[in-house]
């Protein structure tokens, strides 16, 4: 199973919006609504974002989104804040032998 | 409020086997709601899942590190464990233990803060 495919960065003024595609297969992105993705400042854990392609934990701002076309996920950030400047990561559910297939990763820069 | 805290050696000689436990508190590893997983991160890469047990015993190992990977549980300590076989320098990471739903659902909702493994003779 590879990795879900992530552009490796992509950057955005404060307030503007950034978009952050996560590709994969129809074994994995494709075939399942349980993408979630992940906030990863340096040298932090991974935080929850949004799960299951569009819905967000309490407490994770609306400025988070997340959609799903065909074999392709996406992130917006609406309103981009400082404090967003980090790693983001996706995930898929890849079938009950592999379960969990992580993406490429995305740095997000606040310039 | 449940946290996660993974403990261990950070220092493991290459082919030897790499052991790492992770505590469970304010909350119950017993749950019938939750399975308990290890990802790891080797430096500056992204993340890989390891694998993931239910308090039953029950296990799903990512494929690509099936043959070395063993995941239990104790339940009487809260905590579960991971154990890697036959290191080399590319299971260098940070290793990270999480929960998430035993079934109808994936995402990993709660995470430790990870403990940093390195493979050097």
């Amino acid at each position: 199973q590879s990795a879900l495919t992530q552009p490796r960065s992509v950057s955005g003024s404060p307030g503007q919006s950034v978009t952050i595609s996560c590709t994969g297969t129809s074994s994995d992105v494709g075939g399942y609504n349980y993408v979630s993705w992940y906030q990863q400042h340096p040298g932090k854990a991974p935080k929850l974002m949004i799960y299951d392609v569009s819905k967000r934990p309490s407490g994770v701002p609306d400025r988070f989104s997340g959609s799903k076309s065909g074999n392709t996920a996406s992130l917006t950030i609406s309103g981009l804040q400082a404090e967003d400047e980090a790693d983001y990561y996706c995930c898929s559910y890849a079938g009950s032998y592999t379960l969990y297939v992580f993406g490429t990763g995305t740095k997000v820069t606040v310039l | 409020q449940l946290q996660l805290q993974e403990s261990g050696p950070g220092l493991v000689k290459p082919s030897e086997t790499l052991s790492l436990t992770c505590t469970v508190s304010g909350g119950s590893i017993s749950s019938s709601s939750y399975y308990w997983g290890w990802i790891r991160q080797p430096p500056g890469k992204g993340l890989e899942w390891i694998g993931s047990i239910y308090y039953s015993g029950s296990t799903y190992y990512n494929p690509s590190l099936k043959s070395r990977v063993t995941i239990s549980v104790d339940t009487s300590k809260n905590q579960f464990s991971l154990k890697l076989s036959s290191v080399t320098a590319a299971d260098t990471a940070v290793y990270y233990c999480a929960r998430h739903p035993y079934s109808g659902d994936y995402y990993m909702d709660v995470w430790g803060k990870g403990t940093t493994v390195t493979v050097s003779s």
